[in-house]
């Protein structure tokens, strides 16, 4: 079956502007948990949702924000663009929420570029 | 807040040896442990999962798991230069908190 999709793949902005990046979870998958990666910080939790509903959020600033649809996908903006939010984006899909399980699967990321 | 603990590496061992990975946690709600491998430049795949006290064998590959003292370890055997990335161990999240990732452990395996 389809994995995750995530698009783009790689993306340049400019500082003060906004983006969106979008997860196609693998199908009959309710649950969309989105994690920011960089080098020295590893994988940082960004948020979850499942049903449309978001049910976790990390500790980032409310220019992160995000949505799921009822087909399950899912969309993350980030507004008002920093150099510090250069970073591997990665989307996670699961089954049931991530706090009945660590089982997910990733799709392959957005790589931002933020100059 | 649940925290998790590896040691970052890298961790060097000769082709053919034994890897071994730690984990520590800090909470004792979490009631099953999940291994993934990431290449460089890759996405995490999961290769391992743990649910009960004692080893887990895949393959090459044993997952050793002591909620009392609150450790999770992977072992591979018969280590192979593919085996070269960084490991990351993820407790599941348990009482609606979210999955909390470790930072990981890089292995390098050396020819």
């Amino acid at each position: 079956k389809a994995g995750v999709t995530q698009t783009p793949r790689y993306l340049i902005k400019t500082r003060g502007q906004q983006v969106t990046l979008s997860c196609s979870p693998i199908s009959g998958h309710r649950s969309v948990s989105w994690y920011q990666q960089t080098p020295g910080q590893g994988l940082q939790f960004l948020f979850e949702y499942f049903s449309e509903t978001q049910r976790n959020k990390g500790n980032f600033p409310g220019r992160f924000s995000g949505r799921q649809f009822s087909n399950s996908r899912s969309e993350m903006n980030v507004s008002t663009l920093e150099l510090g939010d250069s970073a591997l984006y990665l989307c996670a899909s699961s089954l049931v929420p991530s706090y009945s399980t660590a089982e997910a699967f990733f799709g392959q990321g957005t790589r931002l570029t933020v100059v | 807040q649940k925290e998790v603990e590896q040691n970052s590496g890298p961790l060097s061992v000769p082709e053919g040896a034994i890897a071994s990975l730690n984990c520590t946690y800090s909470d004792r709600v979490s009631q099953s442990f999940f291994w993934y491998r990431q290449y460089s430049g890759k996405s995490p795949e999961l290769i391992m999962s743990i649910y009960s006290n004692g080893d887990k064998e895949d393959g090459r590959f044993t997952a050793q798991l002591n909620k009392a003292s609150q450790y999770v370890s992977l072992l591979i055997r018969d280590s192979q230069p593919s085996d070269s990335a960084t490991y990351l161990c993820a407790p599941e999240g348990g009482g609606y908190q979210k999955v909390t990732f470790g930072t990981g452990t890089k292995l390098q395996v050396i020819p």
